[in-house]
């Protein structure tokens, strides 16, 4: 059974920092590209960011919102995927999810339960 | 970025009836639209990938069609269970992009 389990969310202050893990099993992790997707509470999708396998050299491409604040990682020896979230706003306040590519595909076909962030005073 | 524009908003219809949603890509986006349906306090799930594939285990009801800016989806035959909010995204470039969604109810 394929699993994404997110963990790390909570409460933070504006310019703090939280660090999210997605942790993963039931398929290879370390052959798909991770990417994180977030939504605000009565909002849409918006995607943040994603980081590809060791064979396309663990590249990483973030939404321009969150470019230079956000950083996206990876441990395949532990199959589980992070995201590093510095100089937090109250608008980055969401749910997180983790989701999967799938593999010489171009959709996500496994997500996580996702996690709650909160930004504010 | 390529925008994504899903319409309706929101809509409301009887169990049995045939339901269509349209989303329209700002530029040629081939086949790369994918449809994902997302339950109250749930993640999303992919229903349709590259626009008219049926992902495993998905009832035959939902269906999808287009290429290129203009894409459509639909429920042959709505189920109370179908009651959710379907988002469409595309994949032909990054950022990947979400249509704002439709908001399927039961009259």
């Amino acid at each position: 059974e394929v699993q994404l389990v997110e963990s790390g969310g909570g409460l933070v202050q504006p310019g703090g920092s939280l660090k999210l893990s997605c942790a993963a099993s039931g398929f290879t992790f370390s052959g798909s590209a991770m990417h994180w997707v977030r939504q605000a509470s009565g909002k849409g999708l918006e995607w943040v960011g994603r980081i590809r396998s060791k064979a396309n050299s663990y590249a990483t491409a973030y939404a321009a919102s969150v470019k230079g604040r956000f950083t996206i990682s990876r441990d395949d020896s532990k199959n589980t995927a992070y995201l590093q979230m510095n100089s937090l706003k109250t608008e980055d306040t969401a749910v997180y999810y983790c989701t999967s590519l799938k593999s010489s595909g171009y959709y996500f076909n496994y997500w996580g339960q996702g996690t709650l962030v909160t930004v504010s005073s | 970025d390529i925008q994504m524009t899903q319409s309706p908003s929101s809509l409301s219809a009887s169990v049995g009836d045939r339901v269509t949603i349209t989303c329209q890509a700002s530029q040629d986006i081939s086949n790369y639209l994918n449809w994902y349906q997302q339950k109250p306090g749930k993640a999303p799930k992919l229903l349709i990938y590259d626009a008219s594939n049926l992902e495993t285990g998905v009832p035959s009801r939902f269906s999808g069609s287009g290429s290129g800016t203009d894409f459509t989806f639909t429920i042959s035959s709505l189920q109370p269970e179908d009651i959710a909010t379907y988002y469409c995204q595309q994949y032909d470039n990054l950022p990947p992009t979400f249509g704002q969604g439709t908001k399927v109810e039961i009259k």
